[in-house]
Formats: structure tokens, C-alpha cells, sequence
């Protein structure tokens, strides 16, 4: 059973700030990393995409990936109102119980409040 | 205007009824995925296709059918052996499979 795990918050960050939301998944195989982010009642929005160690920075957001600890996390600098949402962690593993490795596998989400 | 088109919205079944929510996408994408999302809950999928006229089970295919006649179009039928359909039906796709998924706006299914 492969799991992807997230604190489901609520994470409380003052306006300005970094907000730092963490995942960890199960299939030590997994190659593929993605961020989306949802808003209350909407579908999810891809924020960043992530597929070697390290750091990848795409304007506020950074996405660092550490395949040895099965690790992903997401900082957003400068914390907006606006990035108030639930984000929610996804990993394409290697291969679903119904065969083939195609679906994502997606974490419960972080809630994430910006405090003005 | 590219992109993924979900209907209806909102969406109302009655015990023993089945309904087809319709997905389509002008991205020119091969792959197509539905996923479900319960309250709290994680996205977890149903069904997709890498291509047409074929396509696989995810991890919660019972009660539900799907078909892929076009490459434009992945219509999910929810049936009446689906126990507990209320929930928020999403609809995805990719350039090819696996790869990045990109979401339509999506149809919430009551059961009355």
C-alpha cells in the first residue's frame, strides 16, 4: 500500500513570513513529485513539479526533494493572503493495485492559513 | 481557450440511478484520469486511459464504468453499485503517461 503522508494543519503563518509544508511517501521507487495547491470548494492547481534531489525555485515557491529520506517539502517566501488553501503533496509511484503506474497518489493535504 | 471541461457542477442521483459525468479536453492530451475526493480526504483514483479505446482501474473501480471513444472525451459513469457516491469528482489529464496532470473544475455528485 503506498502512502503519502501530510500534516493536515491548520499551518498558522503571519503574513511576510515562510510558510514550510512538509510530505513523506511510502514507495521508495517513486520518481515523480508535484505540489498543487486547492482552494476551498475548487479542483486542484499545479504549483511545482519536482523529479531530482535538490532545490527547484519557481518565483515565491521552492520545492526541495531528498530521495534517501523519501522526503518532499514546499516554501513559500513572502506569505500572501492569497496562499491561504490546502496544498496537497502528489507522487506518481510505481505502480497502482489495479496495475500500472500511471495515477497519482496524493497525501490528505495541509491546511495553510496566512495571517494578515 | 485550451483546457478541461467538467459538467455538470453540480450534480443530483437517486438510489438506483445511474449518471454519466462528462470530461473533456482540447490539450491534445493522450492520457485521462478520474479521481474522487471525499471531506478530508485525499484524491484517490478511479479509473484512466493512456489512450483511446483502451483504460485501466485505479484503486476504487467498483460501481463506476468509463469509456474512451475520443481522444477528446472520458465520460464516468457512476452506477447503482456504487455504495457511497456522494463525493467530488475530479477529472485530469496528461501529455502522456505517467506525466504532469493538470485538473478540470470538477462535478459534485449528491446522492438524495
Amino acid at each position: 500500500q503506498k502512502e503519502v503522508e501530510q500534516n493536515s494543519g491548520p499551518l498558522s503563518v503571519p503574513e511576510g513570513a515562510i510558510a514550510s509544508l512538509n510530505c513523506t511517501y511510502s514507495d521508495r521507487g517513486s520518481q515523480s513529485f508535484f505540489w498543487y495547491r486547492q482552494y476551498s470548494g475548487k479542483s486542484p492547481e499545479l504549483i511545482m513539479s519536482i523529479y531530482s534531489n535538490g532545490d527547484k525555485e519557481d518565483g515565491r515557491f521552492t520545492a526541495q526533494l531528498n530521495k534517501a529520506s523519501q522526503y518532499v517539502s514546499l516554501l513559500i517566501r513572502d506569505s500572501q493572503p492569497s496562499d491561504s488553501a490546502t496544498y496537497l503533496c502528489a507522487v506518481i509511484g510505481t505502480g497502482h493495485s489495479g496495475g500500472g503506474a500511471d495515477g497519482l497518489t496524493f497525501g490528505k493535504g495541509t491546511h495553510l492559513i496566512i495571517q494578515p | 481557450d485550451g483546457g478541461i471541461t467538467q459538467s455538470p457542477k453540480y450534480l443530483f442521483r437517486k438510489e438506483g440511478q445511474n449518471v454519466t459525468l462528462s470530461c473533456e479536453q482540447n490539450l491534445n492530451h493522450d492520457a485521462m484520469y478520474w479521481y474522487r475526493q471525499d471531506p478530508g480526504q485525499g484524491l484517490r483514483l478511479i479509473y484512466y486511459s493512456q489512450i483511446v479505446n483502451d483504460f485501466q482501474k485505479g484503486d476504487i473501480a467498483e460501481g463506476y464504468s468509463v469509456s474512451r471513444e475520443k481522444k477528446e472525451s472520458f465520460p464516468l459513469t457512476v452506477t447503482s453499485a456504487q455504495k457511497n457516491p456522494t463525493a467530488f469528482y475530479l477529472c485530469a489529464s496528461s501529455i502522456a503517461s505517467p506525466d504532469t496532470q493538470y485538473f478540470g473544475p470538477g462535478t459534485r455528485l449528491t446522492v438524495l
